[in-house]
């Protein structure tokens, strides 16, 4: 397993600013992964970071509104851009350690409300 | 894209009755992860399957990787007030950049002492 923290834990934002949200981990990890957890809903994955590459994008989520770095092997960041009241959601990093890269563990999340 | 079908939605439960819940999709999946979710916090992971037909313990949960890889499902033995939480299912499969995981639903657990 790793062990992953994230920061902030929460923040309240206004309409139209950005926040860029950060994934520690303790132990290099070549796969990691952001999703979004809207209210009451399932988790969906925005992108998939792994180092030494550009960020693969799902459908639905472009760069330019989830811009991300993956500077090294244990940190990456997610910046959520001219945010609006749908963009309030948790925002979860995981990563995928070890060989066979099938289990993923998770961040405690970020919590986002855009006023 | 693929969807993972999660049933039930929602328990409540006596404590010390027995949990199943199940996911299924119309893909085929190369492992199947069951979840935990408690409030404010990310998810945890319970178990892993990584075999057609695998049965797998860890505690008082059960789950099982389905023959045809399309199914899965957990079970919860003797529940405890703690259990409570959202249960995820998930799928991994192979995307552009590598492994991808799709989601269920999720079911959320209450259990009354």
């Amino acid at each position: 397993s790793a062990v992953i923290s994230q920061k902030p834990s929460r923040d309240i934002c206004q309409r139209g600013t950005s926040l860029t949200i950060q994934c520690q981990v303790d132990s290099q990890v070549t796969m990691m992964f952001w999703y979004r957890q809207q209210p009451g809903q399932s988790l969906t994955l925005i992108a998939t970071a792994n180092q030494g590459s550009e960020a693969t994008y799902e459908s639905g989520f472009v760069i330019d509104k989830f811009p991300i770095s993956r500077p090294n092997l244990t940190f990456s960041t997610l910046t959520v851009s001219n945010m609006s009241p749908e963009d309030s959601s948790i925002y979860l990093c995981s990563v995928a350690p070890g060989t066979s890269y099938n289990e993923q563990f998770f961040g405690p999340g970020t919590r986002l409300t855009v006023l | 894209g693929q969807q993972l079908n999660q049933s039930p939605q929602s328990m409540f439960i006596q404590e010390g009755e027995d949990v199943s819940m199940n996911c299924t999709s119309s893909s085929i999946f190369n492992t199947w992860l069951w979840y935990k979710q408690e409030p404010g916090e990310g998810p945890v992971l319970l178990i892993a399957l990584y075999k057609a037909g695998e049965l797998t313990s860890n505690g008082r949960l059960t789950a099982q990787f389905g023959i045809t890889r399309k199914d899965s499902f957990l079970n919860i033995s003797a529940s405890i007030p703690s259990d409570v939480g959202i249960y995820f299912c998930a799928g991994l499969s192979n995307n552009n950049a590598g492994n991808m995981l799709t989601f269920g639903g999720g079911t959320r657990l209450m259990v009354k002492p």
